[in-house]
């Protein structure tokens, strides 16, 4: 975290609903990810954004949809789409793409109801 | 295969002891490596980074990088009840333009 703000911490969805995901950043770092995390298999690339208006699908993208319109932002919507919705959602900035460090914000735990 | 491979856990270390995590990577082109700490309902946390081959230590913290054997591992020295979490490795393959790929963790647990 420290320039990585992720909201809300807990986000309870109901079957057949849209959700979206605040990512947020002061740093100023081009790169933005998300990232799925479920119990005992380390984190899975949902999408990527390496400049603004411009986005990548990761390795689970069906289900997800993400936007960049400014630097500082790239939200992630979950939505109906995504049968399986419950985990632990990571968003993390870095530098450059490939040789510098991934910083984490804070996590959402989404769990549908 | 998976990409990045841990050992798997759980690890229990008695306080004092060296905890020693291995990691394994499928793409001998990968140039970046990392190990992320994460506590329990925490996001990761970047404890080491190494770029090149040999050892690079960081207090407590001694990352290991051999290329030739597409091996990375992390010591922790002197190990403490906080140094218990999950240890996450982490490496920008290659194969996968760069991005991080991530291993699935190794629990390490300190007993006091």
């Amino acid at each position: 975290d420290g320039g990585i703000t992720q909201s809300p911490k807990y986000l309870f969805r109901k079957e057949g609903q849209n959700v979206t995901l605040s990512c947020e950043q002061n740093l100023n770092h081009d790169a933005m990810y998300w990232y799925r995390q479920d119990p005992g298999q380390g984190l899975r690339l949902i999408y990527y954004s390496q400049i603004v208006n411009d986005f990548q699908k990761g390795d689970i993208a069906e289900g997800y949809s993400v936007s960049r319109e400014k630097k500082e932002s790239f939200p992630l919507t979950v939505t109906s789409a995504q049968k399986n919705p419950t985990a632990f959602y990571l968003c993390a900035i870095s530098n450059f793409n490939g040789r510098s460090e991934a910083f984490f914000g804070q996590g959402t735990r989404l769990t549908v109801v | 295969q998976k990409e990045v491979e841990q050992n798997s856990g759980p690890l229990s270390v008695p306080e004092g002891a060296i905890a020693s995590l291995n990691c394994t990577y499928s793409d001998r082109g990968s140039q970046s490596f990392f190990w992320y700490r994460q506590y329990s309902g925490k996001s990761p946390e970047l404890i080491m980074f190494i770029y090149s081959n040999g050892d690079k230590e960081d207090g407590r913290f001694t990352a290991q990088l051999n290329k030739a054997s597409q091996y990375v591992s992390l010591l922790i020295r002197d190990s403490q009840p906080s140094d218990s979490a999950t240890y996450l490795c982490a490496v920008a393959l290659r194969s996968n333009d760069y991005k991080l790929s991530f291993g699935a963790g190794t629990t390490v647990t300190v007993r006091a």
